[in-house]
């Protein structure tokens, strides 16, 4: 069936350094992807919405130049946290909607820890 | 404005026991889908059912079952004879219109313990 890997599943990195994470459709095209966050204990909330050659669209309170996104094709959005401090730390996790189905597919989640 | 509400934050059991997680929504779309996803401590979603607005009938699949009810939107998990790998945090979410290309709105999930 239909997969999205995410990359990488852990990571931690220094205060004030930037990190990347790769969402990847890996046997379908990815018209629409999406970015959650959940911190502790907490539902998953949107982070953003990117579609595949165009700019991604942020939800209400998320810094767009902290989290960059990046859909330059059908199979990979990446999600870059940028300047990272210990407030960042979190659960990110894509959804990738397959197209013509429409049909929602989740990545296995980072685990993002900032020290 | 879409919105998922799941009032039961935390719930305990005994093995063995049945539990039901309830899930209430709002839209104002006629065609939306509604889902459950099961989290365990590891953080991936694993994927439960997928519900489309104009399937009311309910749906059973080993010990777990849904009852969707648009009279009172409401879409709830019951899980029969729980067991101790049934631990998790259960999500229930709602997507709209799903050809506008929205994302999943989550409740706010119910941890489910079943202690042995």
């Amino acid at each position: 069936g239909a997969v999205v890997s995410q990359h990488p599943s852990w990571v931690i990195c220094k205060s004030g350094t930037s990190v990347k994470i790769e969402c990847r459709s890996l046997d379908f095209q990815a018209t629409t992807m999406f970015w959650y966050r959940q911190f502790p204990k907490q539902s998953l909330m949107l982070m953003a919405t990117s579609n595949e050659g165009s700019k991604a669209t942020y939800e209400q309170g998320v810094e767009k130049d902290k989290f960059l996104i990046n859909h330059a094709s059908l199979t990979l959005s990446t999600l870059t946290v940028t300047s990272a401090h210990p407030e960042d730390s979190s659960f990110y996790i894509c959804s990738a909607r397959a197209a013509p189905t429409n049909t929602i597919y989740f990545g296995e989640g980072s685990w993002l820890t900032v020290v | 404005a879409q919105k998922v509400t799941q009032a039961q934050t935390e719930i305990s059991v005994v093995e063995k026991e049945d539990v039901t997680l309830d899930c209430v929504y709002e839209t104002r779309d006629t065609t939306y889908y509604l889902f459950w996803y099961k989290q365990p401590p590891s953080g991936e979603l694993v994927f439960l059912i997928r519900r489309n607005s104009f399937d009311e009938q309910n749906e059973i699949s080993g010990r777990y079952s849904w009852n969707f009810q648009k009279s009172t939107s409401s879409f709830n998990f019951t899980i029969t004879a729980s067991q101790v790998v049934d631990s998790a945090v259960y999500f229930c979410a709602l997507s709209e219109a799903p050809w506008r290309n929205t994302p999943l709105v989550f409740g706010k999930g119910t941890r489910l313990s079943v202690i042995a």
